[in-house]
């Protein structure tokens, strides 16, 4: 079965700081690869995605993720973190590539210092 | 970007009683929709995929008889927890996607369901 690990349930950072949050699935076949972000009474919001092609993907905000197929991983990066940043991401996958039901991580809580 | 809403964002019922949570997409359709739960500090798990004007797809270890979804336009799944228990309590999100080509969902802002 699909199973998607997020490592650090908590982070901080200050800011303007790096931020990488860390993901890892495990799949044999490469699955299509998202990052959400929810933000306090809001509904998951995507960040960006992974399906096919290049495997540095640019999201919103200034985040990005890079596929390592390698490493099973698709960690998420922003150069400088912003107060507007906490929030809770989730990553996830869909398997097999292009099925509407994902597969979530147990997301990761960001917490901006200032 | 497409918005889904769900109604009630809270609710509290007593046990043995039966709550609807109401799944809507606001500007655009959705001939399918699905139902995730999350428990605290877990993650969202898919309970079922709902089908507009078909039954719903309902993943292994889901109680359909307890779970009763129903897609009755191409706006709108209801999810009834029947009979509730404390144990049902729990967080339950809905999610669409804005085409059936499409690889991105759309989420609804969850429903906090407890269960005294």
């Amino acid at each position: 079965a699909q199973s998607v690990t997020q490592l650090g349930s908590h982070v901080s950072v200050s800011e303007g700081a790096l931020v990488l949050l860390r993901c890892n699935y495990s799949s044999s076949v490469p699955p299509y690869l998202f990052w959400y972000v929810q933000y306090p009474n809001q509904g998951l919001q995507l960040l960006l995605k992974y399906t096919t092609g290049a495997t540095l993907v640019k999201g919103i905000n200034g985040f990005e993720a890079e596929f390592k197929k390698s490493e099973t991983s698709f960690h998420l990066t922003k150069p400088s973190a912003h107060m507007s940043d906490a929030a809770e991401y989730f990553c996830a996958v869909s398997d097999p590539p292009g099925a509407n039901n994902l597969f979530f991580g147990t997301g990761t809580r960001l917490t901006v210092i200032p | 970007g497409a918005v889904v809403s769900q109604h009630p964002s809270r609710v509290i019922c007593k046990s043995g009683t039966s709550v609807k949570i109401e799944c809507r997409s606001l500007d655009f359709q959705a001939t399918t929709m699905f139902w995730y739960r999350q428990f605290p500090k877990q993650s969202l798990m898919l309970m079922a995929t709902s089908n507009e004007g078909s039954k719903a797809t309902y993943e292994q270890g889901v109680e359909k008889d307890k779970f009763l979804i129903n897609h009755a336009s191409l706006t709108l799944s209801t999810l009834t927890v029947t009979s509730a228990h404390p144990e049902d309590s729990s967080f339950y999100i809905c999610s669409a996607p804005e085409a059936t080509t499409t690889d991105t969902q759309y989420f609804g802002p969850g429903t906090r369901l407890t269960v005294l």
